[in-house]
């Protein structure tokens, strides 16, 4: 059984700029979940997807989007990046739209 | 507004002691809650759950007991190992908020062989 994985690890953007994170979730789970995480902080909820569809989606802007596709991949896309988008991203999925929910390590990115 | 809170931002424990790691939480819909444990340069991993119609569960060396008259949730580690120094977060799942999952700030564990 795989776990979660997140490429890249780590990224360098400046301001204005468009991002692709991505994630592979776990085999089997239909739900997949990103985090924004900044230092010293708990993650904070962005989206969640469920069988490719959104199913619910936290106090962040529009230019944060994102996809689920099928084979259990996914990506979140920012656009015109800011300065406070700094932060770790946490890609999470589980088997179902509740449930405990298994992350992946992360992408760290920077705004320059 | 909707949070997830806890009472203590740092813990520190003697290597061998039982850890208590609390937490509060303010929405009364919300009905399934999860410890998570995160290692530095980590995500976040599942430690344990419980549902709203329970009040305690135990797994391995942890116990998580729910209080839902108070909104309280705590997190016992027994017989606490150095392994167990990291940041401990509780989440609230809450389908009616526009949040599904809600975190809370994090609590840091220091264990002191």
């Amino acid at each position: 059984e795989t776990g979660v994985t997140q490429s890249p690890t780590h990224l360098i953007k400046t301001r204005g700029q468009q991002v692709t994170l991505r994630c592979s979730s776990q085999s089997g789970h239909n739900t997949v979940s990103w985090y924004q995480q900044a230092l010293g902080q708990g993650p904070q909820f962005i989206f969640q997807y469920y069988r490719e569809e959104e199913n619910g989606r936290g106090n962040f802007p529009p230019r944060f989007s994102g996809l689920q596709f099928p084979y259990y991949s996914s990506e979140l896309n920012v656009n015109a990046l800011e300065l406070d988008d700094s932060a770790l991203y946490l890609c999470a999925s589980s088997w179902d739209r509740d449930g405990p929910q298994h992350f992946g390590d992360g992408t760290r990115l920077s705004i320059l | 507004g909707e949070s997830v809170g806890l009472h203590l931002p740092t813990l520190s424990v003697q290597e061998g002691d039982n850890s208590i790691i609390n937490c509060a939480y303010s929405n009364s819909a919300s009905d399934y809650f999860i410890w998570y444990k995160q290692e530095s340069g980590k995500g976040p991993q599942f430690i344990i759950d419980i549902r709203s119609n329970m009040d305690k569960r135990q797994g391995q060396r942890v116990t998580v007991l729910l209080n839902k008259t108070v909104k309280h949730l705590s997190l016992q580690i027994a017989a606490t190992q150095p392994g167990d120094s990291a940041v401990y977060f509780c989440a609230e799942n809450s389908p009616t908020s526009y949040d599904k999952v809600i975190f809370g700030p994090g609590t840091s564990l220091s264990v002191i062989p």
